[in-house]
């Protein structure tokens, strides 16, 4: 089974609007960590937000927030006030356990495009 | 700061030949990680630092790939032979090695194989 899965391979939003970009992920591990990366068409992988397992607050960072909801494993990016700039590729990644060094593991991806 | 950078930025070579990939981390981290993005993947694992060890090397696809770094900081990634098939982007990135451990991306070396 895939550890990351993003099912959207593309997603519109009009500019100023609010965008959900999926992610599940499988693990039975109680303890993991889960990333979103944004990666424009410069090809750089710029780190948005984080949100650990025990975390018991939705993580937020400006206009992302991720909206964790555990026992459906699912961590879906949420981008408020959509801007042309947010136009990439977002990933979504995860870490499981939490002691000495563990593998990240990213979805596919989802390309947003922001519409002026 | 300084951010992770790579070297070159692209790189064209002919099936068969050698190639380097450079990569130099953010000062101070201690971790470091390399990994091969194909069009329309997120990254895959190739191999893992901790200082001057590689401490996974579970990713790298074959023994024509090789990575070092024997100082601790700066790595350089080794593909000998290469084929067609390992054309693709290669990511680095470091981290503090400490929880949770964030990852931060170099804007990576395109590789193509002719």
């Amino acid at each position: 089974a895939q550890k990351i899965t993003q099912t959207q391979p593309g997603m519109f939003v009009q500019e100023k609007e609010a965008v959900t970009l999926d992610c599940t992920y499988d693990t039975s591990d109680q303890s993991y960590g889960l990333f979103w990366y944004k990666q424009p068409s410069s090809g750089e992988m710029i780190f948005l937000i984080y949100q650990g397992s025990y975390d018991e607050q939705n993580a937020t960072e400006g206009r992302y927030s991720l909206n964790f909801q555990k026992a459906r494993k699912s961590a879906n990016l949420v981008i408020s006030a959509s801007q042309l700039g947010d136009s990439a590729m977002y990933f979504c990644a995860m870490r499981e356990g939490n002691r000495g060094y563990q593998k990240v593991t990213f979805g596919i991806g989802t390309k947003l495009q922001v519409i002026p | 700061g300084a951010g992770v950078s790579q070297t070159p930025s692209n790189k064209v070579t002919e099936k068969g030949k050698y190639v380097e990939l450079r990569c130099d981390p953010i000062s101070g981290h201690t971790a470091l990680y390399w990994y091969r993005q194909s069009l329309g993947q997120g990254p895959e694992f190739l191999i893992y630092f901790q200082g001057t060890g590689a401490a996974d090397d579970s990713g790298l696809p074959n023994d024509r790939f090789f990575a070092v770094r024997p100082e601790g900081s700066v790595s350089t990634l080794k593909i000998q032979r290469t084929e067609r098939g390992d054309s693709a982007v290669y990511l680095c990135a470091s981290s503090l090695g400490l929880h949770p451990d964030t990852q931060y991306f170099g804007p990576g070396t395109r590789l193509t194989v002719l």
